[in-house]
């Protein structure tokens, strides 16, 4: 299995432009999540999935951010418009049921 | 809600000993699950461990176990014959699996292995 399929693995954009991360997860598992780490915050869980459907997005810091899944294979994050303060690695992690994550390799998003 | 503490943000351990990262938790959760994840400089999250909630032995993977005490409600990794590769950060995450299946991580530690 080709594992968690995160892209692009480095993003610098300018201050105030829309940023798209995507992810692929493992084929087959059922729950997908978003995280974003910080030095300051950590390990931030953002939004997670389960078979597409959106079922806490409790951490998605404010409207700026969106996340969608259309379909098993695909999500993406959005934001909209960027700012300095969203730079941060953005990971995203799949799993089947409540066995552990598998995660990708991360986006390393630079706002400048 | 759920929360997890790890209390040590660093250790630092003698090749070939054994060292402790310690993570308490708390949930009003009867069913959950224990992680601890590996993060080393490159940046991928690794896999380490589990623990059931309703499991009755402590989990372990070769070199490391993960010693359970519910009552506590803690769930500290214990790494034997420390080696130069397991410098990195380790994080431990608790998910719900009795309803949410949210999972959410400490603020981890990092562990450096000396020669």
């Amino acid at each position: 299995d080709a594992g968690v399929i995160q892209s692009p693995r480095h993003e610098v954009t300018e201050m105030g432009q829309e940023v798209t991360l995507r992810c692929k997860p493992i084929s087959g598992h059922d729950y997908l999540f978003w995280y974003r780490q910080t030095m300051m915050r950590g390990l931030e869980l953002l939004i997670y999935f389960n078979n597409n459907v959106p079922i806490d997005d409790s951490g998605m810091p404010e409207d700026r951010f969106s996340a969608k899944m259309p379909n098993a294979s695909f999500s993406t994050l959005k934001i909209q418009p960027s700012e300095p303060r969203d730079s941060a690695v953005y990971f995203c992690a799949s799993s089947l049921g409540g066995s552990p994550l598998h995660f990708g390799n991360g986006t390393r998003l630079t706002v400048t | 809600a759920q929360k997890i503490t790890q209390t040590q943000p660093g250790m630092f351990v003698q090749e070939k000993e054994a060292v402790t990262l310690d993570c308490t938790y708390d949930t009003s959760d009867p069913s959950y699950g224990l992680f601890w994840y590996k993060q080393p400089s490159s940046g991928e999250m690794i896999f380490l461990i589990y623990q059931g909630s309703y499991d009755q032995q402590n989990a372990t993977e070769g070199r490391y176990s993960l010693n359970f005490q519910k009552a506590r409600k803690s769930a500290n990794l214990v790494i034997s014959a420390s080696q130069l590769g397991d410098s990195a950060m380790y994080f431990c995450a608790m998910r719900d699996l009795s309803g949410r299946h949210k999972l959410i991580f400490g603020t981890g530690t990092r562990l450096q292995v000396f020669p």
